[in-house]
């Protein structure tokens, strides 16, 4: 049972276009989200987070929004830039902020096109 | 600052045999977790150590253990391997009690054949 779902496996978006990466959870206990991007041969990196208590949180060209009712997180890029070409994991945790068990969605391939 | 590092970063193993990866947080961090990433998924949570004891554990089995030394740096041994242990295997650091977000090291990729 997936409890952190990311639904689309990948993106193609142009360059200096948004970016929108879109993550689904079940899993009501979960109280703090991650996005981590990942380059091939590399360990994730994080990029940003939210607490439950929040519904946006922003930095820099990144922002994610959390709706809470809808169980539901994006991560927007704004403007994407071909750097940005990377697998993006959501993860969850709860009850332990960062230093708890994260939970894992599948991941999703962002191609940006120059 | 040398953040996580995993040693080594590619195996080869037979099945049945066992494999130690390891892991040294990053610095200022007491706390780590390790996680396996098969193909084409995203990182499982195996377990976690703080004040060389395990904290906190995922689903896998007995076969999957670890050890924490007094410098925070970790060791997860897999006994009797199989061909499905065959993945990247990620170490995370973070600090007991504070902060943001762990820090993952590059992994190790073990393969069983």
């Amino acid at each position: 049972d997936q409890q952190v779902k990311q639904n689309s496996p990948s993106l193609s978006v142009q360059e200096g276009r948004i970016s929108i990466l879109n993550c689904d959870y079940t899993n009501s206990m979960f109280d703090y989200f991650l996005w981590y991007k990942k380059y091939p041969a590399e360990g994730p990196t994080f990029l940003i987070s939210i607490s439950s208590i929040k519904d946006k949180n922003e930095d820099g060209r990144f922002t994610v929004f959390l709706n809470k009712s809808a169980k539901h997180l994006s991560l927007h890029i704004v403007p994407s830039q071909p750097g940005d070409s990377a697998v993006y994991f959501c993860a969850a945790s709860a009850l332990g902020g960062a230093n708890s068990k994260l939970t894992f969605g599948k991941g999703i391939t962002l191609s940006v096109r120059p | 600052d040398a953040g996580v590092t995993q040693s080594p970063t590619h195996l080869i193993k037979t099945r049945g045999q066992q494999v130690t990866l390891r892991c040294s947080p990053k610095s200022g961090h007491d706390t780590v977790s390790w996680y396996q990433q098969a193909l084409g998924q995203g990182p499982q949570f195996i377990f976690q150590y703080y004040e060389e004891e395990e904290r906190q554990r995922g689903n896998f089995p007995d076969r999957f253990s670890g050890h924490q030394f007094p410098n925070y740096s970790s060791e997860l041994n897999v006994n009797a391997l199989l061909l499905g242990d065959s993945a990247l295997y990620l170490c995370a650091s973070s600090v007991q009690g504070g902060g943001t977000e762990a820090f993952f090291g590059q992994g190790t990729r073990l393969t069983v054949v």
